[in-house]
């Protein structure tokens, strides 16, 4: 089965604070995924990975930044947290090639719920 | 207009009975479509893909896809209090980089003994 772990289900932070989470996957999938999930808004794409060392950006990747430094890892930084910031935070992988079928599923991790006071 | 919508419900649906969620996206270049469940203050579980169009079954959920009038449904056979939870749509693009998919907000089902 895949396992995608993410380093805290909860974390607290204050305002200006740097922030790194961090997501590990065990399945050596290309792709990686940051989400966030806010009540109303649905899951919005922050940044995604193809491969180590690459990076692009998603839909909403302003007050973020991520790296991708070893295939299993992925993280997401917040330079300078801010209350809106506040979020659960989503990490994802898939492989490149075909999965079952052809599909390229995700996978997601448990979740990081951040709260930024 | 949304890339991928669905009526975020609640859809309320009596135990034993079936549940039917619909799901439209707009890109007529989209090629794999997936249905996440996702529980309160869980993250989202895939339970359906599918690829080609007409129905897939797999236990008591049902995929059904029709890419010529754009839409994707899924059907919850025999509906039991666990299946309480929102139901995500996601779609790949043909084009979409890295696997991308888009997600619609989710249906909320509410299953009631």
């Amino acid at each position: 089965d895949v396992k995608v772990t993410q380093s805290s289900r909860y974390l607290v932070k204050r305002t200006g604070e740097k922030v790194f989470l961090e997501c590990v996957q065990d399945m050596d999938h290309e792709n990686m995924f940051w989400y966030r999930q806010d009540p109303g808004l649905g899951l919005r794409l922050i940044y995604f990975s193809y491969d180590v060392k690459m990076k692009e950006k998603g839909d909403i990747p302003e007050g973020y930044s991520v790296s991708r430094e070893k295939k299993e890892r992925f993280s997401l930084i917040l330079e300078s947290a801010s209350t809106n910031q506040t979020s659960m935070y989503l990490c994802a992988s898939s492989s490149r090639t075909s999965g079952r079928a052809g599909y390229n599923e995700q996978f997601f991790g448990p979740g990081t719920r951040l709260t930024v006071l | 207009q949304k890339e991928v919508e669905q009526n975020s419900g609640p859809l309320s649906v009596p135990e034993g009975a079936i549940a039917s969620l619909n799901c439209t996206y707009s890109d007529r270049g989209s090629q794999s479509f997936f249905w996440y469940r996702q529980y309160s203050g869980k993250s989202p579980e895939l339970i359906m893909s599918i690829y080609s169009n007409g129905d897939k079954e797999d236990g008591r959920f049902t995929a059904q896809l029709n890419k010529a009038s754009q839409y994707v449904s899924l059907l919850i056979r025999d509906s039991q209090p666990s299946d309480s939870a929102t139901y995500l749509c996601a779609v790949k693009r043909t084009s979409a980089a890295g696997n991308k998919l888009t997600f619609g907000g989710g249906t909320r089902v509410l299953v009631k003994p």
